[in-house]
């Protein structure tokens, strides 16, 4: 069975960081491009971060670029988002997703909340 | 980068049909084949329902097609069920900016 379970969620201050954590079983993680996708209280979708299966390749939102860093252990088949500067427009469920199909997301972990 | 646009809500009875519609520009749902749809219940994770414009997931019913025109693509939802009752976002990839996917301001769907 895929899952990817998120942990690392908080309060936090503005200005604080925190480190989201997405460990996933059940699916050669190191095969899939992971992203990060984000939806704050009683709002849609936003699409954060992805990074390619070596983890050399990497794309951020505008709002996130240079605050927030992607990053994957392929050996413990888990993927990470360090966010800097936090600011409360940053308040949000924190969702890692699957790129499984292409240009899509087919997986989706429960979410971590970050309260900024 | 702007979110696409998609109808704040949509209502149907069970068994009807309905369409969520989902616009963007040429620069991500008129510029590429790359529209995905998923659907949401309250308090849980969204799941694929479509992919690259009409393509199901397996163990999606057959009850959810997508089609798109232009810079609009759309999702119908054939034989309505409650289980349907959520919310649905679109996505699209872009080219626009550093954004590489851009989400749809999603639809609540209300089975009446």
């Amino acid at each position: 069975e895929v899952q990817l379970v998120e942990s690392g969620g908080g309060l936090v201050q503005p200005g604080g960081s925190l480190r989201l954590s997405c460990e996933v079983s059940g699916f050669t993680f190191r095969s899939y491009w992971m992203n990060w996708v984000r939806q704050a209280p009683g709002k849609g979708l936003e699409w954060v971060a992805n990074i390619r299966q070596d983890g050399n390749e990497k794309h951020y939102m505008d709002s996130v670029k240079g605050r927030f860093t992607i990053s994957r252990d392929n050996t413990k088949h888990s993927l990470y988002l360090q966010m800097n500067s936090l600011r409360a427009e940053d308040t949000a469920v924190y969702y890692c997703a699957r790129g499984g199909v292409l240009h899509g997301f087919d997986m989706w972990g429960q979410g971590t909340m970050v309260t900024v | 980068q702007s979110a696409l646009t998609q109808p704040a809500s949509v209502s149907g009875s069970p068994g009807q049909s309905i369409t969520i519609s989902c616009t963007g520009t040429t620069s991500d749902v008129g510029g590429y084949n790359y529209v995905s749809w998923y659907q949401q219940h309250p308090g849980k994770a969204p799941k694929l329902m479509i992919y690259e414009v009409t393509n199901r997931p397996s163990g999606v019913s057959s009850r959810f097609s997508g089609s798109k025109s232009g810079n609009t693509a759309s999702l119908t939802i054939s034989g309505l069920q409650a289980e349907d009752e959520g919310d649905y976002y679109c996505s699209s990839h872009s080219i626009s900016g550093n954004t590489q996917y851009v989400f749809g301001t999603g639809t609540k769907v209300t089975v009446l």
